[in-house]
């Protein structure tokens, strides 16, 4: 079956970092490029950043942009989400997900996503 | 304010049909693929509709999708009470240089 799980989040102060995992299960996950999308309560989804397969290629949207840091293991089948300067805007509902296979800018495969609140 | 605009609700009753749209400019929808997204209560968003109008293995052909120049469209037919949820549109904007997506529709089956 077809998994990704996140981990990760919880509670953390303004100005605070936190480090977000996707453990991703049953495809290759080398193949696939991967996004974090992010839902902050009661609104709707937000794009957070996008990286290639062979990590060649990476870009952020403009309100994480110079904070957070998408990497990935490819040996361990991880994607990871470094968060820094964390603010209270970006408290929300963080979802990894693949990238589909036909071309980069959908979504195939959703976590369940890992709560982060940025709160002192 | 969204990228993309999408009706805040729609509503119909069982086994009827609705459509939800999605607007954008040239630099999103009127120059990319469209996907569409459930989200029902409480769980993650799933992919119903990529490439406009393809569905992924696993959706029923009750749902369909459309695009005629900077709009594209989700079509719902004979609903259920569980198609309750909202629904995401997304695409590519080339000046922003990033996903976007609609702001969402809340589906009501009365």
């Amino acid at each position: 079956e077809v998994q990704l799980v996140e981990s990760g989040g919880g509670l953390v102060q303004p100005g605070g970092s936190l480090r977000l995992s996707c453990a991703a299960s049953g495809f290759t996950f080398s193949s696939y490029n991967m996004n974090w999308v992010r839902q902050a309560p009661g609104k709707g989804l937000e794009w957070v950043s996008y990286i290639s397969s062979s990590s060649s290629t990476i870009d952020y949207a403009d309100s994480v942009k110079g904070r957070f840091t998408i990497s990935r293991d490819n040996a361990k089948n991880s994607l990871y989400l470094q968060m820094n300067s964390l603010r209270a805007e970006d408290t929300a509902v963080y979802y990894c997900a693949r990238a589909g296979p036909h071309y980069y800018y959908y979504m195939d495969v959703w976590g369940k996503g890992t709560t982060v609140t940025v709160s002192s | 304010q969204s990228v993309l605009t999408q009706p805040p609700s729609v509503s119909a009753a069982p086994g009827q049909k609705v459509t939800i749209s999605c607007s954008g400019s040239s630099s999103n929808i009127g120059n990319n693929y469209v996907s569409w997204y459930q989200q029902l209560p409480g769980t993650a968003p799933k992919l119903l509709i990529y490439e406009n109008n393809q569905r992924p293995s696993g959706i029923p052909d009750r749902f369909s999708g459309s695009k005629s120049g900077t709009s594209a469209t989700l079509g719902i037919t004979g609903l259920q009470t569980g198609d309750e949820a909202d629904y995401y549109c997304g695409t590519w904007d080339s000046s922003l240089s990033g996903v976007v997506f609609g702001g969402g529709t809340k589906l009501t089956v009365l």
